[in-house]
């Protein structure tokens, strides 16, 4: 079946750590995003990516650095840098350009925790 | 960016009933997309609806636009208890931008 696969499922970060969050598509879809999600709140754009080895700064960036170099891929580095890193962090992806008229999918998540 | 709104923040109702969910917003938009999400889950897309439609239906899902009043609102017939889940609306604004409201949390009692 065609999805999106993040893990892991729960991560757990150390001070001055930087940590991957994994995000992986086999939808051929040409478009994804990293959304954060903070307790009551809506979804946060963190980054997106239309085409392979080109992304763009969302909302929130600062803290966050990512890369394309596979269509399939989109991880997501937390570097030390994000003070406030503890929240539930979605990947998404949806078949042609970036918030155009099309739905996103997402994968189920990765909960990140501060040690 | 701007947030949208959406109410109720919570709702409960009976299973069985209906549940109306709404969702204001203050800038033109493209479109107008609502998400489900289960708890710990990630989003679910259920139905997108564009500025030249007023109402569009997915099986016992019913959305309504009204762009004169800046709202949308989301109507689930006969809920069943599966539907317990936080719903999200989401709008495409003019400068093609995603804004995703803070969710409404529905809770079907058996």
């Amino acid at each position: 079946d065609g999805g999106i696969t993040q893990s892991p499922k729960y991560l757990f970060r150390k001070e001055g750590q930087n940590v991957t969050l994994s995000c992986e598509q086999n939808l051929n879809h040409d478009a994804m995003y990293w959304y954060r999600q903070d307790p009551g709140q809506g979804l946060r754009l963190i980054y997106y990516s239309q085409i392979v080895n080109d992304f763009q700064k969302g909302d929130i960036a600062e803290g966050y650095s990512v890369s394309r170099e596979k269509k399939e891929s989109f991880p997501l580095t937390v570097t030390s840098a994000q003070k406030n890193p503890t929240a539930f962090y979605l990947c998404a992806s949806s078949t042609r350009g970036v918030f155009e008229s099309q739905p996103q999918h997402f994968g189920d998540g990765t909960r990140l925790s501060i040690l | 960016s701007q947030q949208g709104e959406e109410d109720p923040q919570a709702l409960s109702i009976q299973e069985g009933e209906n549940a109306t969910m709404n969702c204001s917003y203050k800038t033109s938009i493209n479109n107008l997309q609502w998400y489900r999400q289960n708890s710990g889950r990630g989003l679910v897309h259920l139905i997108l609806i564009r500025s030249n439609e007023r109402e569009k239906h997915s099986g016992r899902l019913r959305v309504t636009l009204d762009t004169s009043k800046k709202s949308s609102s989301l109507l689930i017939t006969a809920s069943r208890a599966a539907d317990t889940a936080s719903y999200f609306c989401a709008r495409l604004d003019s400068n093609y931008q995603l804004i995703w409201g803070a969710g409404t949390k529905l809770i079907i009692k058996p």
